[in-house]
């Protein structure tokens, strides 16, 4: 089946460092998304990229889709410590048949940031 | 808006004993809701896809009779552990999608479900 992952496991950074997480499928997605989870908390949705080479921005958060539509990255700019949490990127497959657009969720990115 | 609930947040059984979890979308119609199991530090591993109305998808390795999905109403699908074990101790997530919307639109999680079998 379908499988995502996303390096690192962990990182530690400096506030005011730059992070940066990456997400490699084993098959072509149709999109991807980044979600956020907070300690303690579920995740919550950040963004999604459908075209290949799509690139986004939120702010300190640029969101980056590869051409081959098989990897993707989230990079952020100058962390604080409200980044803080786990990212994780989750990779979608086309709707058809029975996959109801469900999501293969990567391994995650655990970041501390200190102050 | 687009508020998913779990209850309960948290429940502590005996082993051979089943637990029901429910997940609702509080402000929002969701046709299709999504069961995942969240070790420590870990992944979202899904279980089961629930559409309302009709039998639950799924996941390879994920035993059915074992993990009782009904998706009831549109805003309402739960999550029956039949016959607990220690191994089933986990935190269970649920997910929600509006419907209407496109299969590819993002997900509402609901806060979790801490199951510990004792």
């Amino acid at each position: 089946g379908q499988q995502v992952m996303q390096i690192p496991q962990y990182q530690h950074v400096q506030e005011g460092e730059d992070f940066t997480t990456y997400c490699n499928s084993s098959t072509t997605l149709s999109n991807i998304q980044w979600y956020k989870q907070r300690p303690g908390g579920h995740p919550v949705f950040l963004i999604q990229l459908v075209k290949s080479g799509e690139v986004k921005k939120q702010k300190r958060l640029t969101f980056q889709f590869g051409e081959a539509k098989k990897n993707s990255s989230l990079h952020i700019t100058a962390t604080q410590t409200t980044d803080v949490g786990t990212y994780f990127c989750a990779g979608g497959q086309n709707a058809g048949g029975t996959s109801y657009g469900k999501l293969t969720f990567g391994q995650g990115t655990i970041l501390t940031v200190h102050p | 808006g687009a508020v998913v609930s779990q209850h309960p947040s948290w429940v502590i059984c005996k082993s051979g004993t089943s637990v029901k979890i429910e997940c609702r979308s509080l402000d929002f119609q969701a046709t299709t809701m999504f069961w995942y199991r969240q070790f420590p530090k870990q992944s979202l591993m899904l279980m089961a896809t629930s559409n309302e109305g009709s039998k639950a998808t799924y996941e390879q390795g994920v035993e059915k009779d074992k993990f009782l999905i009904n998706h009831a109403s549109l805003t309402l699908s739960t999550l029956t552990v039949t016959s607990a074990h220690p191994e089933d101790s986990s935190f269970y997530i649920c997910s929600a999608r509006r419907a209407g919307t496109s299969a590819y639109n993002e997900q509402f999680f609901g806060p979790g479900t801490r199951l510990t079998v004792l």
